[in-house]
């Protein structure tokens, strides 16, 4: 299995300041995907980055992929008490159609 | 548009008792996922089918069947269940042919199962 795993487990901010999470994984991919999920409640698909990309930006969100590495970073500016949940990444291997998730990272925003 | 649906939305079962989890989509999508949410180990994929008439074995297949009744409905059984199956299911669909937002996948809202 290739699941990835986000770094740091459990997250806590205050409103206002920036989160950043980290995911690695173990094989080659074809792209990689942020969800976050509230709790209680089912995925919501955030961002996706491509293989051959480096940095991708939407609203508060920025993601960063280092194929060298093997690992992506979610940046989250300005957070607000909303955006507390738990963020996963998950990966599509190359050649391959399905999505490995990792064990996510736990953010909680304070007011 | 519903998107994603499930049904139950909470269940408890004893050990050896049997039952399907039910899930339908309304977004014509030809994917369809199903995956179980353990704590501490993120999402797992049990069982997908990638169009309707086919399915295949994902991560964690033992002890479950599915069924892709028509282009709609993807259903997950659970012959004899076992404690080790409570955990939180999840359903997904895609659509392949969604050009850039193809590999996405989108999400029903979960059945929580317990097994005594």
């Amino acid at each position: 299995s290739q699941q990835g795993e986000e770094d740091p487990q459990a997250l806590s901010i205050q409103e206002g300041e920036n989160a950043t999470m980290n995911c690695s994984y173990k094989t080659s991919i074809n792209n990689l995907q942020w969800y976050r999920q509230n709790s209680g409640r089912g995925l919501v698909h955030l961002i996706l980055i491509r293989s051959n990309e480096r940095e991708k930006h939407s609203g508060r969100l920025r993601v960063t992929l280092d194929t060298s590495k093997k690992s992506s970073s979610l940046l989250i500016t300005a957070s607000r008490a909303a955006d507390t949940a738990s963020y996963f990444c998950a990966t599509v291997e190359t050649g391959a159609n399905n999505l490995f998730f990792g064990t996510g990272t736990r953010l909680t925003v304070i007011p | 548009n519903a998107g994603v649906t499930q049904t139950p939305k909470f269940q408890v079962l004893k050990t050896g008792q049997s039952m399907t989890l039910q899930c339908a989509q309304d977004m014509n999508h030809n994917s369809m996922y199903w995956y179980r949410q353990d704590p501490g180990m993120g999402l797992r994929l049990i069982y997908y089918s990638a169009s309707e008439g086919t399915t295949d074995k994902g991560e964690v297949p033992n002890g479950y069947n599915v069924s892709r009744l028509n282009k709609r409905e993807f259903s997950l059984r659970l012959e004899s269940a076992a404690p080790s199956q409570t955990s939180v299911y999840f359903c997904a669909s895609s659509d392949p042919r969604g050009g850039n937002l193809k590999e996405t996948q989108y999400f029903g809202p979960g059945t929580r199962l317990l097994v005594l």
